[in-house]
């Protein structure tokens, strides 16, 4: 079975700073993808970005990339210029690239960006 | 990216009684639709998946005939909770995926209150 984890249950920067965001995963999988999902106050989940085991080129969205090191299991989110809508429920998840498909996610991580 | 909508957003309900919510895919044909639970400052649970036209595949300890859901089309599947009590309160979220995407569509969210 596959698991998340996400060891920074809160976080909290200035605006405008750069903040990371951590997240390892464990998987017996070779393909799968991973994503950052965004959940503001709204509840509405957002996909961020989202990275497919198989490229190694680290993906970018604006703003926001990640470091992934498939070696390590590691799967960490940069949020550059941070905005005070940055502020949300950020949560890391993992998907096989077959069968159901279903997410595994983390146990989500807290930012807060200040004015 | 594709949308899909889920009804009602808020539903409040006497202890007891059923209750159903609604998951749409507006613009794209949903093969699986996923059923998540959410409580309070945590993460999501997945409770099942559904493929359209078959049973619902249930996770461990979710029970199967408290949480019904019919995948009966390629736009719709519903979950109704049955004979609901106050420890089924929570926020309820679907997510929809096309046989073509790699990841899955978020409804906007339930929040179910049993009285």
């Amino acid at each position: 079975a596959q698991t998340v984890t996400q060891s920074q249950p809160e976080m909290s920067v200035q605006e405008a700073e750069t903040v990371t965001l951590s997240c390892t995963y464990d998987t017996s999988e070779n393909n799968y993808y991973l994503f950052w999902y965004k959940q503001p106050p709204s509840r509405q989940m957002i996909l961020v970005i989202r990275q497919e085991a198989y490229k190694q080129q680290n993906a970018t969205e604006n703003r926001f990339s990640v470091n992934f090191q498939k070696a390590a299991k590691s799967f960490s989110l940069k949020i550059s210029d941070s905005q005070l809508g940055d502020t949300a429920m950020y949560f890391c998840a993992f998907s096989a690239s077959t069968g159901a498909q279903k997410l595994v996610f983390g146990q989500g991580t807290r930012l807060t960006i200040n004015p | 990216g594709a949308v899909v909508s889920q009804h009602p957003s808020r539903v409040i309900c006497k202890s007891g009684t059923s209750v159903k919510i609604e998951c749409r895919s507006l613009d794209f044909q949903a093969t699986t639709m996923f059923w998540y639970r959410q409580f309070p400052k945590q993460s999501l649970m997945l409770m099942a998946t559904s493929n359209e036209g078959s049973k619902a595949t249930y996770e461990q300890g979710v029970e199967k005939d408290k949480f019904l859901i019919n995948h009966a089309s390629l736009t719709l599947s519903t979950l109704t909770v049955t004979s609901a009590h106050p420890e089924d309160s929570s926020f309820y979220i679907c997510s929809a995926k096309g046989p073509m995407n790699t990841e899955a569509f978020f409804g906007q969210g339930t929040r179910l209150t049993v009285v």
